[in-house]
């Protein structure tokens, strides 16, 4: 099988500019979640999609959305970019399961300028 | 309010011997926890998990022991290889909610 995809694999962005990233999960995964990892903070959950609808939810502001298609891809879109949003943003996929496994994709470097 | 906490940030092993790398958690909802190992410009990759309805769980070279009791887990690398050299991620779930990691400890191993 082969594994999470995510795409692009490297942006640059200027503030005030928003920005989509793409999110393929291994397949009949059906639930996709996003993570943001800085030095600073480690890695921190963004949100959690399943069956299309949002699942979990973590502590960022409404300027980070998602939503997830009937194939299970996934997208992130974050606007008014904003210095601090600098990071690598990883998709994870699980088949939703209890107790599943979440298997990660390489990830998308953002780098607001 | 960090509920999985990794309190060493690096750590240096000769290759051959143990690794250890701890993990602390504050939240007893917790019920299954995960170790990833992390390669620069790479997503994490799952190493080994382990239910809270055991305290040890073995692959390979790897084990994973849970003390609950204690809020604590461990990974045990057996023998150390210069290519365990990343950052590993301790993890935490509980039941509907989402994966909540450590800050990571990078493993260095020394030929």
């Amino acid at each position: 099988k082969a594994g999470v995809t995510q795409t692009p694999r490297y942006l640059i962005k200027t503030r005030g500019q928003q920005v989509t990233l793409s999110c393929s999960p291994i397949s009949g995964h059906r639930s996709v979640s996003w993570y943001q990892q800085t030095p600073g903070q480690g890695l921190q959950f963004l949100f959690e999609y399943f069956s299309e609808t949002q699942r979990n939810k973590g502590n960022f502001p409404g300027r980070f959305s998602g939503r997830q298609f009937s194939n299970s891809r996934s997208e992130m879109n974050v606007s008014t970019l904003e210095l601090g949003d600098s990071a690598l943003y990883l998709c994870a996929s699980s088949s939703a399961g209890y107790q599943e496994t979440q298997y990660f994709g390489p990830g998308t470097r953002l780098l607001v300028l | 309010d960090q509920q999985v906490k990794q309190n060493s940030p690096s750590l240096s092993v000769q290759e051959g011997r143990i690794s250890i790398l701890n993990c602390d958690y504050t939240n007893s909802m917790f019920d299954y926890f995960l170790w990833y190992k992390k390669y620069p410009a790479e997503g994490p990759t799952f190493l080994i998990s382990i239910s809270s309805i055991k305290d040890k769980n073995e692959d390979g070279r790897f084990t994973v022991f849970l003390n609950k009791s204690a809020k604590h887990l461990s990974l045990h690398i057996v023998p150390s290889q210069p290519g365990d050299s990343a950052v590993y991620f301790c993890a935490a779930l509980r039941s509907q909610g989402n994966l909540i990691f450590g800050k990571g400890t990078k493993l260095s191993v020394k030929p």
